[in-house]
């Protein structure tokens, strides 16, 4: 069963502030992801990682950054919360072993980020 | 780069059969997914197909065509439990990111 988990769940801050979305697993996946989401709405790619070390830029990647210093450790930082910044961020982890390429994508439960 | 397109929304009733399609243009991709999201929830993994053909997980089916760049998801004996968004998906050969339609919001009535 996949364990990936985030924090926190719901987060309300003030424009201008920086916040760091924590996301952890404990699966020992190398390929790491996070997504941004708002509700109703398709999910967009915003980094993702291939291991220890590996950052690369998705769609939405301008406005934050990531670290992944640890295999299960891939924080995502916003130096500077806009309202437009508001929406739902989802973490998700995948095997890259063996045959990766079918590989699926467990998700954490999310985080729903409103900036005032 | 990918493009998927899939219906915003379908309804369907109780134990109906119910065909979601997904379209795609692609420069290359390993295989066709599909994930369930429920409300306020996160999306888990239904199906994947590598390969053209139908996979078959029981009342979920999925179906590949790579020459017509086509693939569906079926769900057969709808239940209520059923209602969520239906996304697909695709692993990029690129850049082996993984990138998401927008999203079908099945809706199943009584």
């Amino acid at each position: 069963e996949a364990d990936i988990y985030q924090t926190p769940r719901y987060l309300v801050i003030g424009t201008g502030k920086k916040i760091t979305l924590e996301c952890s697993q404990t699966m020992g996946h190398d390929k790491m992801y996070w997504y941004q989401q708002d509700p109703g709405m398709e999910l967009h790619l915003i980094h993702y990682s291939y291991g220890v070390n590996s950052t690369e830029k998705g769609d939405l990647s301008s406005e934050s950054t990531v670290s992944r210093i640890r295999t299960e450790h891939f924080p995502l930082t916003l130096e500077s919360a806009r309202p437009s910044h508001t929406s739902q961020y989802l973490c998700a982890s995948s095997e890259e072993g063996g045959r990766w390429w079918n590989s699926p994508l467990h998700f954490g439960n999310g985080t729903r980020l409103t900036v005032t | 780069g990918q493009s998927l397109e899939q219906p915003s929304e379908v309804t369907a009733v109780e134990g109906a059969i119910v065909q979601i399609n997904c379209t795609y243009q692609t420069s290359g991709f390993y295989g066709l997914s599909w994930y369930q999201q429920h409300d306020g929830g996160a999306p888990t993994f239904l199906s994947y197909n590598a390969l053209d053909g139908l996979e078959e997980t029981g009342r979920f089916s999925s179906f590949l065509s790579r020459s017509d760049s086509y693939g569906y998801l079926l769900l057969q004996e709808l239940q209520m439990k059923d209602s969520a968004s239906y996304f697909c998906a695709v692993r990029d050969q690129e850049n082996n990111d993984m990138r998401f339609g927008a999203g079908t919001r099945l809706t199943v009535k009584p």
